[in-house]
């Protein structure tokens, strides 16, 4: 059964705690993305990758930090450093990400640091 | 640089009436997608459009790209509660190297 899995689902964190997200995917997708979603609001890239050992930043980068060190493995870390981290984390990946391929979203997960 | 605006932000209907959500660039795009994302949910891919005046259909759902590939719509026939959910577009568009722009989304919400 192929896919793409977020772990955990919902995750709580004290503020000043880094917070690592999981993202997993069996479809052999060489592109995997990391969005952020605010209530009611649209989805913003934070970073992607279109190869292992590559990524780039998205347009809201600052305060986060990625590692693709196996094709089917993108994790995001979410640092201190990130002033609002509280919000909707979903992870997506595709084909190939100049060929405009549909993009395969995970379950997300809701991050609430206090 | 490259931007997709989406509106109306939201769409309150009553079930049976029909809706449109549309989708803008500020740039031309090789090709458009649109996703649903239903409530507590992710998104889920709807579609793909890639030629100038292109129109596709799924059941009740209409979906055209613009002949200048700047602007896209989704129309949505008859409205049902099950319709309910954010619509997104995604334009593909070349600035310094090709990356997909999500627009800000258009939440459906269907009075039984």
């Amino acid at each position: 059964d192929g896919g793409i899995t977020q772990s955990p689902k919902y995750l709580f964190r004290k503020e000043g705690q880094n917070v690592t997200l999981s993202c997993e995917q069996n479809l052999n997708h060489d592109a995997m993305y990391w969005y952020r979603q605010d209530p009611g609001q649209g989805l913003r890239l934070i970073y992607y990758s279109q190869i292992v050992n590559d990524f780039q930043k998205g347009d809201i980068a600052e305060g986060y930090s990625v590692s693709r060190e196996k094709k089917e493995s993108f994790p995001l870390t979410v640092t201190s450093a990130q002033k609002n981290p509280t919000a909707f984390y979903l992870c997506a990946s595709s084909i190939f990400d100049q060929g405009g391929y549909e993009q395969y979203f995970g379950p997300g997960t809701r991050l609430t640091v206090t | 640089g490259q931007q997709v605006m989406q509106i109306p932000q939201y769409q309150h209907v009553q079930e049976g009436e029909d809706f449109t959500t549309y989708c803008n660039s500020s740039t031309t795009l090789s090709n458009i997608q649109w996703y649903k994302q239903r409530p507590g949910g992710h998104p889920v891919f709807l579609i793909q459009l890639v030629k100038s005046g292109e129109v596709k259909k799924q059941k009740r759902l209409t979906f055209q790209f613009g002949e200048a590939k700047k602007n896209s719509s989704l129309h949505i026939t008859a409205t049902q509660t099950t319709d309910v959910g954010t619509y997104f577009c995604a334009g593909l568009g070349y600035t310094g190297g090709f990356k997909t722009i999500f627009g800000a989304g258009t939440r459906l919400f269907v009075k039984a």
